[in-house]
């Protein structure tokens, strides 16, 4: 069974701190992205990574692909009441299948 | 250009009914796929539909099947609802030969009692 691990599960913390999500697998991922979800709602996708050792930056957000392409982090700078929600992050082992599987989460918490 | 839709919002059932939830993908997309996220959790696949025919799927029970329609519209059907299938469903949509980036719906929160 492919599972896609991330930690921390629960995370709390105070406006302006930094932060780092990590989602980790023993299985190899053709591509990987991670999503942001509000409650209720569908996930929002943030990133698509594809190339080993790859790191984008999205604002305030960087997220990096080992380079074996098994595991990825997702850190925030200065976070902000408004990146509160829940983290999740997807592989897909064969390109072009979208058949993906999703880490257990991470939710985040930012208090003013 | 409207993103992917799904539709009802919410839907309550009881035990042992038979539900249709119902999915758009975004504009351009053939592939739809579709999960489960039980409360608390991340999604799980269910399957995934391309060109009308069921192309891969999760471990799921017979009691969810689905349908493409010809203008990549997709249902999902799940038979004798039990309690354990109250979730949020998602409706994911993709291109074929595209760069693997699937957009998600809003869901259909689907409660059984």
């Amino acid at each position: 069974t492919q599972l896609l691990e991330q930690s921390p599960q629960f995370l709390s913390i105070q406006e302006g701190e930094n932060l780092t999500v990590y989602c980790n697998s023993s299985s190899v991922f053709s591509s990987l992205q991670w999503y942001r979800q509000e409650p209720g709602e569908g996930p929002v996708l943030l990133v698509t990574v594809v190339t080993g050792g790859e790191v984008k930056k999205l604002k305030r957000l960087t997220f990096q692909f080992g380079d074996a392409r098994k595991d990825s982090s997702l850190h925030i700078t200065a976070a902000q009441p408004g990146d509160t929600g829940l983290y999740l992050c997807a592989g897909a082992t064969t390109s072009g299948t979208y058949k993906y599987i999703f880490g257990t989460g991470t939710r985040l918490k930012v208090l003013a | 250009d409207a993103g992917v839709t799904q539709s009802p919002t919410h839907l309550i059932k009881t035990r042992g009914q038979q539900v249709t939830l119902r999915c758009s993908p975004k504009s351009g997309h053939d592939t739809v796929s579709w999960y489960q996220q039980a409360l608390g959790q991340g999604p799980q696949f269910i399957f995934q539909y391309y060109e009308e025919e069921e192309r891969q799927r999760g471990n799921f029970p017979d009691r969810f099947s689905g349908h493409q329609f010809p203008n990549y519209s997709s249902e999902l059907n799940v038979n004798a609802l039990l309690l354990g299938d109250s979730a949020l469903y998602l409706c994911a949509s993709g291109s074929t030969g595209g760069t693997d980036t699937q957009y998600f719906g809003p869901g259909t929160r689907l409660t059984v009692l």
